[in-house]
């Protein structure tokens, strides 16, 4: 069964500031891999899709990498924002139709 | 990008009573839904597949019978709790499928909060 998890469990920064999110994986045999924002109480939304034979995928200030071998991936926020305060879920699929397996999701507080 | 609706978004039962919750995609056909639930704090865990037309496929440790998926169409799940009692309140969350592969790009309601009283 796919492992997923979210390293730091809660992140707190200054405006302004360039961050890392961290996602690894035990089984490297995935389909793609998906990063989410969700907002307390709120459903989720979807920020980035990496196919498995993509390595990276790119919007806006958003930037998330995808290395199978390693089983990792990272999510990251160029600029931050107090907007971009919100709980940070990546997910995996092991293939087409399949359903995802989630991380434990980084929480993510930016400080005006 | 595509659109999965819920209804409720949120719904007070008393203990013993069923609830039952329904997930749309708006503007596209999904063969497969998935239902996930939440508890608080915590991540997404998947319940069960929902399948048009056949039966669901439920993960280990959901009870099928508490937990009923009808799929009846390419554009409506419907996950009814039966007899709830207050562990079963949470945060529910369906997903489908658009675009088809390689790209399985999942959407995601915006989720169900039930309160068992």
């Amino acid at each position: 069964k796919q492992e997923v998890t979210q390293i730091p469990a809660a992140l707190s920064v200054p405006e302004g500031e360039n961050l890392v999110l961290n996602c690894s994986f035990t089984d490297s045999a995935i389909y793609n891999l998906q990063w989410f924002r969700q907002d307390p109480g709120k459903g989720l939304t979807s920020l980035l899709l990496i196919q498995s034979s993509q390595r990276e995928q790119t919007s806006g200030r958003l930037n998330a990498s995808l290395d199978k071998s390693s089983g990792r991936s990272t999510l990251y926020i160029a600029a931050s924002q107090p907007g971009d305060s919100a709980t940070y879920l990546c997910a995996i699929s092991r293939g087409a139709g399949n359903q995802f397996y989630f991380g434990t999701g980084t929480s993510l507080t930016v400080i005006p | 990008g595509a659109v999965v609706s819920q209804h409720p978004s949120r719904v007070i039962c008393k203990s013993g009573t069923s609830v039952k919750i329904e997930c749309r995609s708006l503007d596209f056909q999904a063969t497969t839904m998935f239902w996930y639930r939440q508890f608080p704090k915590q991540s997404l865990m998947l319940m069960a597949t929902s399948n048009e037309g056949s039966k669901a496929t439920y993960e280990q440790g959901v009870e099928k019978d508490k937990f009923l998926i009808n799929h009846a169409s390419l554009t409506l799940s419907t996950l009814t709790v039966t007899s709830a009692h207050p562990e079963d309140s949470s945060f529910y969350i369906c997903s489908a499928g658009a675009g088809g592969p390689p790209y399985n790009e999942q959407f995601f309601g915006p989720g169900t909060r039930l309160t068992v009283l």
